[in-house]
């Protein structure tokens, strides 16, 4: 089976800090994808990255940036959070061609 | 711009009963669609991808169906159990970008015993 697997279920942060999620995948996936979720808004797409070192904005990539240094990692950085970022995190993977998305089991940041 | 629609946003059965959730998207030009299920405060577990050549797919009590000229798919459930209670979610895949997936809001369905 597929894993995706989020570095942490529960963050709390203050305002102001530089912050790090991060995510990992055992599939040998080429592409990996940050998303948001917000009541009332759905998932949204921060990032995407189709290889190593490469990344894409996606909808709402103000405030945050990217890393992927290696293919099975892709990190989430705040580069200092505000209240507003305070949001359910979730990363996901998936090959390339026309195939299957997968999600890790999120991150609840709450920035305060 | 395509827009993904899920109809009713929330839906409550007795168990045993079969139910379907609604999926519309205005564009039809995809490469797939993907149903996902969501249980509280956890993430997106996947159920079904139905490329845009599919009519339908099948896992266990779950078929989803495709109709993508008419920009509409559905989830049926079979003999809805407390278990089955969540949040289900659909995506399409549009076409010629890097994979980006459009979500709907969802429906979150409750099952009483």
């Amino acid at each position: 089976d597929v894993k995706v697997t989020q570095s942490s279920r529960y963050l709390v942060k203050r305002t102001g800090e530089k912050v790090f999620l991060e995510c990992v995948q055992d599939m040998d996936h080429e592409n990996m994808f940050w998303y948001r979720q917000d009541p009332g808004l759905g998932l949204r797409l921060i990032y995407f990255s189709y290889d190593v070192k490469m990344k894409e904005k996606g909808d709402i990539p103000e405030g945050y940036s990217v890393s992927r240094e290696k293919k099975e990692r892709f990190s989430l950085i705040l580069e200092s959070a505000s209240t507003n970022q305070t949001s359910m995190y979730l990363c996901a993977s998936r090959s390339d061609g026309v195939t299957e998305a997968f999600f890790g089991q999120g991150t609840r940041l709450t920035v305060v | 711009k395509q827009e993904v629609t899920q109809i009713p946003a929330a839906l409550s059965v007795p168990e045993g009963e079969n139910l379907v959730l609604n999926c519309s998207f205005t564009d039809s030009a995809i490469y797939n669609l993907q149903w996902f299920r969501q249980d509280p405060g956890k993430g997106l577990t996947s159920l079904l991808l139905i490329q845009s050549s599919q009519r339908e797919q099948t896992s266990g009590r779950l078929n989803a169906s495709l109709d993508k000229s008419s920009g509409r798919s559905t989830l049926y459930i079979a003999a809805s159990q407390p278990g089955d209670s969540a949040t289900y979610l659909c995506a399409v895949r549009p076409s010629g970008n890097t994979g980006k997936l459009i979500f709907g809001q969802g429906t979150t369905l409750q099952v009483k015993p």
